[in-house]
């Protein structure tokens, strides 16, 4: 069964600063990648997906995530957070036209 | 804009009176999802109808219920609704060619008291 893990449940920034949310998956054959952003009371906003290809791939709002086989990852990355970005990240396998979630990070953008 | 809307945003229902959530799309998507998410927690998937065939994942309660009276509208029911059930549902849609993951809608807030 596919299952999702993201090792971080909140992350703390600066605004400016880099950022990097970690993800890994497990899952037997080449999967289908996503991340979700989700504001407080909100649903959940496609950020960007990985199905084939390129392995570094860009998404909305100035994100990135590289896959990586070797490493079973698919982090997400954004050169320079902004207050907005506060918000909760969700990493996700899909298979069969469903998708398992990771428990989700926090994250918090100290001005 | 094509979309997934979820109708209404907040509900709030006494405990064991049944509720109905409900969900629309504009998207003509032939999948459409329902997502309990507890506070603080993964969206978990509680079933999905492909078309006209209804999915149930195995640990979903029986006390949620499904209908799909029509491509474009997906309802969600809540029998007896226990303290438990308070959460976010989420509805979302996908196509299945050329799958490219789903589109929410905003999300209902259960609340029961």
């Amino acid at each position: 069964a596919q299952s999702v893990t993201q090792p971080d449940i909140h992350i703390t920034v600066s605004e400016g600063a880099s950022l990097e949310l970690r993800c890994n998956y497990s899952y037997g054959a080449t999967p289908y990648l996503f991340w979700y952003v989700q504001s407080p009371g909100q649903g959940l906003q496609l950020l960007l997906k990985y199905f084939s290809g390129d392995t570094l791939v860009q998404g909305i709002k100035g994100f990135e995530a590289e896959f990586k086989r070797s490493q079973s990852s698919f982090n997400l990355r954004k050169p320079s957070v902004h207050w907005s970005d506060a918000a909760e990240y969700f990493c996700a396998v899909g298979s069969n036209y469903k998708l398992t979630f990771g428990k989700g990070t926090l994250l918090t953008v100290n001005p | 804009d094509a979309m997934v809307i979820q109708n209404p945003r907040y509900q709030v229902t006494q405990f064991g009176k049944p509720v109905t959530l409900s969900c629309s799309q504009t998207l003509n998507h032939n999948v459409m999802y329902w997502y309990q998410q507890k506070s603080s927690q993964a969206p978990k998937l509680l079933f999905h109808y492909y078309d006209k065939d209804f999915n149930n994942e195995a640990d979903t309660p029986d006390n949620f219920q499904s209908r799909r009276p029509n491509t474009s509208f997906c309802f969600l029911d809540i029998r007896s609704p226990g303290l438990g059930d308070a959460a976010m549902y989420l509805c979302a849609t996908s196509r299945e060619e050329g799958w490219n993951g789903y589109t929410f809608g905003s999300g209902t807030r259960l609340t029961v008291v």
